[in-house]
């Protein structure tokens, strides 16, 4: 079973930040958080992963909670081709498969 | 660019024939490749597990026989889809992980068998 819970859907306007919430709360000291997307049709992507401190780069931030127990992935300026369902996974960088959620659908509209 | 590069992305083959779905890692060496089928607006479901130089491990369910899975080498792995039928209709993703980037996809091959 996934170890996290986000919410099923959510919208945003073009050009705002999308937030997008995770809930890990039983996450080990030695889990990451990764965060990928799903365009229709189209394979995951990877999107950013962190550990403890908040990650940034050139798609995305993370922001992880002291306590580690949720997440929220933060698009700073979304685009209509930000519209994808988006999965948080937490997991340890190992060489197992990954156990995925039912994800967030993010609709970013005009 | 991409690190995992899978083919083709779209098939149609007529039911009863074999279909040959190739998965390789371009810039690292994989040990470890995943197959996944996907069906619409539903989540990624583990098939198999390839293993480099070894056989593949089955998700409970998924028939190997019918997937025909090999791990040739480091950078290769194939999934062959034997005596389709109409229900084998879906859409298959491979992956592999990298060490400290966490783990990558395939583009993704849409089967349709008619």
């Amino acid at each position: 079973d996934a170890k996290t819970t986000q919410p099923p859907s959510m919208d945003c306007a073009e050009g705002r930040a999308a937030n997008l919430p995770c809930n890990h709360s039983t996450i080990s000291g030695n889990e990451y958080v990764y965060w990928y997307r799903q365009i229709h049709s189209q394979g995951p992507q990877y999107i950013i992963h962190g550990l403890k401190n908040n990650e940034t780069n050139e798609m995305a931030s993370l922001i992880i909670t002291e306590d580690r127990k949720s997440s929220t992935l933060i698009l700073p300026h979304a685009t209509l081709r930000d519209t994808a369902v988006y999965y948080c996974i937490v997991d340890m960088d190992s060489n197992y498969q990954l156990i995925w959620g039912a994800g967030t659908k993010l609709i970013i509209k005009p | 660019g991409a690190v995992v590069s899978q083919h083709p992305s779209r098939v149609i083959c007529k039911s009863g024939t074999s279909v040959k779905i190739e998965c390789r890692s371009l810039d690292f060496q994989a040990t470890t490749m995943f197959w996944y089928r996907q069906f619409p607006k539903q989540s990624l479901m583990l098939m198999a597990t390839s293993n480099e130089g070894s056989k593949a491990t089955y998700e409970q369910g998924v028939e190997k026989d019918k997937f025909l899975i090999n791990h040739a080498s480091l950078t290769l792995s194939t999934l062959t889809v034997t005596s389709a039928h109409p229900e084998d209709s879906s859409f298959y993703i491979c992956s592999a992980r990298s060490f400290g980037r966490g783990a990558f996809f395939g583009q993704g091959t849409r089967l349709t068998v008619v």
